[in-house]
């Protein structure tokens, strides 16, 4: 069964610093996102991502975060200049083929984002 | 940001009998509701979803009841097995946006055998 990847699985860094973390959806998926949970919070979502270009984006997504699909298969997510705060785990989704509604995505295993 | 709630962090269940899990909502223009299922370290696996139209949709053991006027839904599993046990989340999203889904707190079920 096909299924969403990414990677790292955990990924630690320091205050200030640069990460990407990255994802492989499902090959034939339309929609892309992002979702972060903060442990004992809930799944809040980041972005989405359709033909090429964000669609919609939360206020957490402000402009220390980018989005791109560099090459028609890997989806990733930058954080300019991380925090401490932005410590939680990231979650890639994909879903949709053409003319089907972009409700039932499927997640990948997650990143742990660890800033110190 | 409270539009999804899940009211209940925890239920036991033993093997055999039904879980019931429930969720509410504030927003009047969700049309489409999910349940996923995670277990740790790992992403949320899609359950089983229900659009606005309908008021049940079933699934093998699992079956969503939605009740628009309350704004309230429900995931009962029977008979519940041991295997079943994990987080439970409850999401939703509008026709208008492309798929956001907003998210429950989550509800931990624990099935004994």
């Amino acid at each position: 069964e096909p299924e969403v990847t990414q990677t790292p699985s955990h990924q630690v860094t320091q205050m200030g610093q640069e990460v990407i973390l990255r994802c492989v959806p499902i090959s034939n998926h339309l929609y892309f996102y992002w979702y972060r949970q903060i442990l004992g919070q809930k799944v809040e979502f980041l972005v989405s991502f359709y033909n090429n270009e964000i669609s919609e984006k939360s206020e957490i997504f402000d402009d220390q975060f980018s989005v791109e699909r560099p090459d028609g298969s890997n989806f990733t997510l930058k954080i300019r200049s991380t925090k401490l705060e932005d410590s939680a785990m990231y979650f890639c989704a994909s879903y949709g083929t053409s003319g089907s509604k972009a409700y039932e995505q499927y997640f990948g295993p997650g990143t742990r984002l660890t800033v110190t | 940001d409270q539009q999804v709630k899940q009211n209940s962090p925890s239920l036991s269940v033993q093997e055999g009998r039904i879980s019931i899990l429930n969720c509410d909502y504030t927003n009047s223009m969700f049309d489409y509701f999910l349940w996923y299922k995670k277990y740790p370290a790992e992403g949320p696996t899609f359950l089983i979803s229900i659009s606005s139209i309908k008021d049940k949709n079933e699934d093998g053991r699992f079956t969503v009841f939605l009740n628009k006027s309350a704004k309230h839904l429900s995931l009962h599993i029977v008979p519940s097995q041991p295997g079943d046990s994990a987080v439970y989340f409850c999401a939703a999203s509008e026709g208008t946006s492309y798929g956001k889904l907003t998210f429950g707190q989550g509800t931990i079920l624990t099935v004994h055998p």
